[in-house]
């Protein structure tokens, strides 16, 4: 069965600062990988999707991820944080039916000014 | 731009009311979807619709029941709320790519 585990529920970072937020996955065959932030009170939006070809992915607000098949790995990052950028952020693989995606548990972002 | 929207933002209810939560995608999308999402949990599939008047059951459908009567949108049930349902649902929408879209969610309180 697919999962998605994220090891770090909460990380706090200085603005500015580097981020990396790590999420590994179990799944058989190449699954469709994707990063959702979530703010405060809002529903999800989507930042960046693996579906295949080059593995370092870039998505919005200046966020990139990279798949490592090896290592069942599919972790997000930014060089340099900004205060906005505090929020949930949830990593998801797409399963094998009808378009259902599994999320991780979340990892919480609070960034110091 | 797709555009889910949730029919309430914040929402309070008596133990044993019935509950209705609409969702609405303005995308044409054949497949949509129910989560609650509680602290420590992440995001629980409820129910999810791949056509009208089709169902199918998620990860935790006990409790709920959905309707699906036009393809836009996609109504989730509680027949006879209870505190244990208090949480947050997000509605959300797709077509055959994996990438769901979602709504603002409804915070729902079950006193």
């Amino acid at each position: 069965a697919q999962s998605v585990t994220q090891p770090d529920i909460h990380i706090t970072v200085s603005e500015g600062a580097s981020l990396e937020l790590r999420c590994n996955y179990s799944y058989g065959a190449t699954p469709y990988l994707f990063w959702y932030v979530q703010s405060p009170g809002q529903g999800l939006q989507l930042l960046l999707k693996y579906f295949s070809g080059d593995t370092l992915v870039q998505g919005i607000k200046g966020f990139e991820a990279e798949f490592k098949r090896s290592q069942s790995s599919f972790n997000l990052r930014k060089p340099s944080v900004h205060w906005s950028d505090a929020a949930e952020y949830f990593c998801a693989v797409g399963a094998t039916s009808y378009d259902k995606v599994i999320f991780g548990p979340g990892t919480s972002l609070s960034v110091i000014p | 731009d797709v555009k889910v929207t949730q029919s309430s933002r914040y929402l309070v209810k008596r133990t044993g009311e019935k509950v209705f939560l609409e969702c609405v995608q303005d995308m044409d999308h054949e497949n949509m979807f129910w989560y609650r999402q509680d602290p420590g949990l992440g995001l629980r599939l409820i129910y999810f619709s791949y056509d009208v008047k089709m169902k199918e059951k998620g990860d935790i459908p006990e409790g709920y029941s959905v309707s699906r009567e036009k393809k836009e949108r996609f109504s989730l049930i509680l027949e006879s709320a209870s505190t244990n349902q208090t949480s947050m649902y997000l509605c959300a929408s797709s077509s055959d790519t994996y990438e769901q879209y979602f709504g603002p969610g409804t915070r729902l309180t079950v006193t």
